[in-house]
């Protein structure tokens, strides 16, 4: 069973350019979260997702920052207009519905590296 | 709103030596509570998990924690550490009885001497 794939592993983008990370989650998995790492810091939430439906957004910027998960395809967050602050790893996890016995257990991918030059 | 506070910043122990990370949070009911380990350049690998009953967890790589509720406390040890556990360590807490985000702590970065 393959773990959580994220692309690219590595993204550099000149500021003003947009930034699009991808994420797709375990099989069997309906949960998506993505965080928020920046240098010598912890893991910061950003958003909860289902398939088509943003189920809690209180960690995203008011601006710039938008994430989705289609009912086909990976999930997608989004960073239109990069600055220098949007660098930081962005690491992306998944779990299993909580009703299949899931109790909230993250599995995360090996993360997208964003530098802002 | 939950917290987790991981107040050793780095810690430095002899390969062959016992290990105690320190983990403390702060949540009005009883938490979900994880403990993820992450390599350099690495995602995270969740090592153990505490949902209910029996309180002393069992882990991979030999890691067990435990869990206090009088102390707030969920404690990572390893009786004998190998060089390759050196890597940074977070402790996280979830919602009880729903998926939801998991809050982490600013972690605790291993050095593993030989």
């Amino acid at each position: 069973n393959a773990g959580v794939m994220q692309n690219p592993r590595h993204l550099v983008r000149r500021r003003g350019q947009e930034a699009r990370l991808r994420c797709s989650p375990m099989k069997g998995h309906s949960h998506v979260y993505w965080y928020r790492q920046l240098p010598e810091e912890g893991l910061k939430f950003m958003v909860y997702l289902q398939k088509e439906n943003i189920i809690d957004e209180s960690g995203m910027p008011k601006e710039r920052f938008s994430a989705e998960f289609p009912k086909e395809g990976p999930s997608i967050l989004r960073i239109q207009q990069v600055v220098r602050g949007d660098s930081a790893a962005y690491f992306c996890a998944s779990s299993p519905p909580y009703s299949s016995g899931g109790a909230g257990e993250q599995y995360f991918g090996p993360g997208t590296r964003l530098t802002v030059t | 709103a939950q917290s987790v506070t991981q107040p050793d910043i780095h810690i430095t122990v002899s390969e062959g030596a016992s290990l105690e990370l320190r983990c403390n949070y702060s949540y009005g009911a009883t938490p979900y509570l994880f403990w993820y380990v992450q390599s350099p350049g690495q995602g995270l690998q969740l090592l153990l998990k505490y949902f209910s009953g029996d309180t002393l967890v069992q882990g991979i790589k030999g890691f067990e924690a435990e869990f206090k509720r009088s102390q707030s406390s969920f404690n990572l040890r390893k009786p004998s550490v190998h060089w390759s556990d050196a890597a940074e360590y977070f402790c996280a807490v979830g919602l009880t009885g729903t998926a939801s985000k998991l809050t982490f702590g600013t972690g605790t970065r291993l050095q593993v001497t030989l």
